[in-house]
């Protein structure tokens, strides 16, 4: 079974970088998209962009112009970077599996327990 | 971009009742429509795939449908498990799009 965990500091100070790894165990990171998705305190889902195994990256708009994902087959890892953070990125960030290995990809059944980070000095 | 329009946004009912939430996409989507489930604390759970479709182990109680681009889902007899928030999500056009969710909660 497909099991995926983040991790990274759960507190990041304003301006500078949040960064965060997404490990996948039980199944390669080959073959599938995988994506990151954020949920702000009391708020919806927001779709943050996704990586292929071969490195092809997707983003949505509202972080896109402070978004990097990249991936790491080797370790089975892929990773978000989000620069230049405030308080409006204070959120549970997941990571997840697409659904399927063609298109339309989507999003499925794994994804990571989803981890807090808190933008604040 | 393709918008996700979920109503209501928060539903009361009992146990045994029968709750339906609504999606209506802003284009043609074809059937790549999820619905999860959320509960405090947890990751979205999947529960209905290409808009009618159970997920394995997921009990037959909860259903989707389609209409266009009209998404229903239901569920019958509701258990007290199935207080949550959920939410639909499109697939069909990058970015993936999510409604904005409807917490059901106990009468």
């Amino acid at each position: 079974q497909v099991q995926l965990q983040e991790s990274g500091p759960g507190l990041v100070k304003p301006s500078e970088t949040l960064s965060l790894t997404c490990t996948v165990s039980g199944g390669s990171i080959s073959s599938y998209y995988w994506s990151w998705i954020r949920q702000s305190p009391g708020k919806g889902l927001e779709w943050i962009g996704r990586i292929s195994y071969s490195g092809n990256t997707n983003y949505g708009p509202s972080l896109k112009s402070r978004v990097t994902i990249s991936v790491d087959t080797s370790k089975n890892q892929f990773f978000l970077k989000v620069r230049s953070v405030t308080a409006a990125d204070t959120a549970v960030y997941y990571c997840a599996r697409s659904q399927y290995s063609t298109p339309p990809f989507g999003l499925g059944q794994f994804w990571g327990q989803g981890t807090l980070v808190i933008v604040s000095s | 971009d393709i918008q996700m329009t979920q109503s209501p946004s928060s539903l009361s009912a009992s146990v045994g009742d029968r709750v339906t939430i609504t999606c209506q996409a802003s284009q043609d989507i074809t059937n790549n429509l999820n619905w999860y489930q959320q509960t405090p604390g947890k990751a979205p759970k999947l529960l209905i795939y290409d808009a009618l479709h159970l997920e394995t182990g997921v009990p037959s109680r909860f259903s989707g449908s389609r209409s266009g681009t009209h998404f229903t889902f239901t569920i019958n007899s509701l258990q007290p498990e199935d207080f949550a928030t959920y939410y639909c999500q499109q697939y069909d056009n990058l970015p993936y799009s999510f409604g904005q969710g409807t917490k059901l909660e106990i009468k």
